[in-house]
């Protein structure tokens, strides 16, 4: 049975910093990870999306990469800002058309302004 | 562009009553997924669809039941519920389950079963 999980559950950090949050998966034949935001009391925002034949993917700030064969993957933020606090989310999709999403526990992340 | 809509967004039901949520997608997507989101053990898969007609269990279907009728709706049904199913709900749709598409959540719905 796949297995995520985040580290550290919780980060506190000052504006501006640069910073790294991990995810690791015990099961290294998936399809895709994706990083999701989760802001209090509301839904799963889709930060990024890597396909298991990919190494890295960049949006903005945010770069995550993927090693899939030691089965883990890090969502790195830069010059972090106090409206990037919230939940970050790792998930894994083992495809087949079936069978969802296997989600880590999430890392809460709180910016200092 | 509404995407993934879920209703109601709140509700509070007493222990054996029973209730339906609903999922409708604007986007055209084949997947449906239900899960639910719990303090401590994260989100975990209650049911699924792979096409119209289609549904399938998840990781903890246990007293829950869906239904696919028509490609845009997921329902997710309590026959009779227990305050185990405490929870915030999530929808989520995708075009197929090929590596390059992402899961589209809805925003939850918040259950309360007193």
């Amino acid at each position: 049975k796949q297995e995520v999980t985040q580290i550290p559950a919780a980060l506190s950090v000052p504006e501006g910093e640069n910073l790294v949050l991990n995810c690791s998966f015990t099961d290294s034949a998936i399809y895709n990870l994706q990083w999701f935001r989760q802001d209090p009391g509301k839904g799963l925002t889709s930060l990024l999306l890597i396909q298991s034949s990919q190494r890295e993917q960049t949006s903005g700030r945010l770069n995550a990469s993927l090693d899939k064969s030691s089965g883990r993957s890090t969502l790195y933020i830069a010059a972090s800002q106090p409206g990037d606090s919230a939940t970050y989310l790792c998930a894994v999709y083992s495809g087949g058309g079936a069978d969802g999403l296997t989600f880590g526990k999430g890392t809460h992340l709180i910016i200092q302004p | 562009n509404a995407g993934v809509t879920q209703t109601p967004k709140f509700r509070v039901l007493k222990t054996g009553q029973s209730m339906t949520l609903l999922c409708a997608q604007d986007m055209n997507h084949e997947y449906m997924y239900w899960y639910r989101q719990d303090p401590g053990m994260g989100l975990r898969l209650i049911h699924y669809s792979v096409g119209e007609g289609t549904t399938a269990k998840g990781e903890v279907p246990d007293g829950y039941n869906v239904s696919r009728l028509k490609k845009q709706n997921f329902l997710l049904g309590l026959e009779s519920a227990a305050p185990s199913q405490t929870s915030v709900y999530f929808c989520a749709s995708s075009d197929s389950g090929q590596p390059n598409q992402p899961q589209h959540f809805g925003d939850g719905t918040r259950l309360s079963i007193l």
